[in-house]
C-alpha cells in the first residue's frame, strides 16, 4: 500500500460539534481526495485538491470544508456535524505518471449522535 | 456531471462459477474505467482498469470489457474462489491526472464454497 494514513480511525461525536479528519501521505502525490462511503451510494467525492492550497468541491461538499497547507496533509472538517454525516470517510491520493490509480487510506468511521 | 450505475447490488455465486458485474455511465467524454475491490473492513484497491482505446483487458481470472457506443463496461471473474468475496466498485473519469473518479454504488459478491 502507498503510505497514506488517516486519523482518527473511529470517532463518535454529538450533533453540532466540529470534527476534523486528517489524511497524511508520504508519497509526495499531488492530487488528494476525500470520499464518503454509504451503503448503496458507493464512494461519493466530497472535496479534492490539486496541490498545496488548491482545493475544490466535489458532488457532496455541503457541510464540509478542507485545507491543504502541505503536500502530505489533507484535512477534512465538518463545521457542525449532523446525523446525516455519519459515514465512513476515505482519503485517497493519486499516483504519479497519469496512471489514474487512487491509493486509499484505511478509512475513518464517524458516528454523529 | 458523470453518473455511474452498477448492477447487481448483490451477487451470490458458487465457487468455481463465473461472476459478471455491469456498469453504465452517462458522460461520453469519459475514457478511463477502473474497478476497485474492497474486502470487509479494508480499503478499496484497484484490481483492473481499462481505457477507451481498447475493448477488453484481462489479468489472470479477471477481465473487463468496454462498449463505448453503448456506454457500458463489465467486470468478469472466472473460476471464482472464496477470496473473491468482497464489494466491487466500478468508476469512470476523463482519464487525465487529477480527474475525479465517479463511482458506481458497488456490488457485494459472495462466493459460496
Amino acid at each position: 500500500d502507498a503510505g497514506i494514513t488517516q486519523s482518527p480511525r473511529h470517532k463518535v461525536t454529538e450533533t453540532g460539534t466540529p470534527v476534523t479528519l486528517r489524511c497524511h501521505q508520504t508519497e509526495n502525490h499531488r492530487y488528494m481526495y476525500w470520499y464518503r462511503q454509504d451503503p448503496g451510494h458507493g464512494l461519493r467525492l466530497i472535496h479534492y485538491s490539486y496541490g498545496v492550497k488548491d482545493t475544490d468541491k466535489g458532488e457532496v461538499s455541503d457541510g464540509y470544508s478542507v485545507s491543504r497547507s502541505k503536500t502530505e496533509d489533507f484535512l477534512l472538517t465538518l463545521e457542525s456535524a449532523t446525523s446525516s454525516q455519519t459515514s465512513v470517510y476515505f482519503c485517497a491520493s493519486e499516483g504519479r505518471g497519469n496512471t489514474g490509480e487512487l491509493f486509499f487510506g484505511e478509512g475513518s468511521r464517524l458516528t454523529v449522535l | 456531471g458523470e453518473n455511474v450505475e452498477q448492477h447487481p447490488s448483490t451477487l451470490s455465486v458458487q465457487e468455481g462459477d463465473s461472476a459478471v458485474i455491469k456498469c453504465t455511465y452517462s458522460d461520453s467524454a469519459s475514457n478511463y474505467f477502473p474497478w476497485y475491490k474492497q474486502e470487509l473492513g479494508k480499503r478499496p484497491q484497484l484490481i483492473i482498469d481499462i481505457r477507451s482505446n481498447v475493448g477488453e483487458k484481462k489479468d489472470q481470472r479477471i477481465a473487463v470489457t468496454l462498449n463505448k457506443t453503448a456506454k457500458h463496461f463489465s467486470l468478469h471473474i472466472t473460476e471464482t474462489q472464496p477470496e473473491d468475496s468482497a464489494v466491487y466498485f466500478c468508476a469512470a473519469s476523463l482519464g487525465a491526472a487529477g480527474n475525479k473518479l465517479t463511482f458506481g454504488g458497488g456490488t457485494r459478491v459472495l462466493v459460496k464454497p
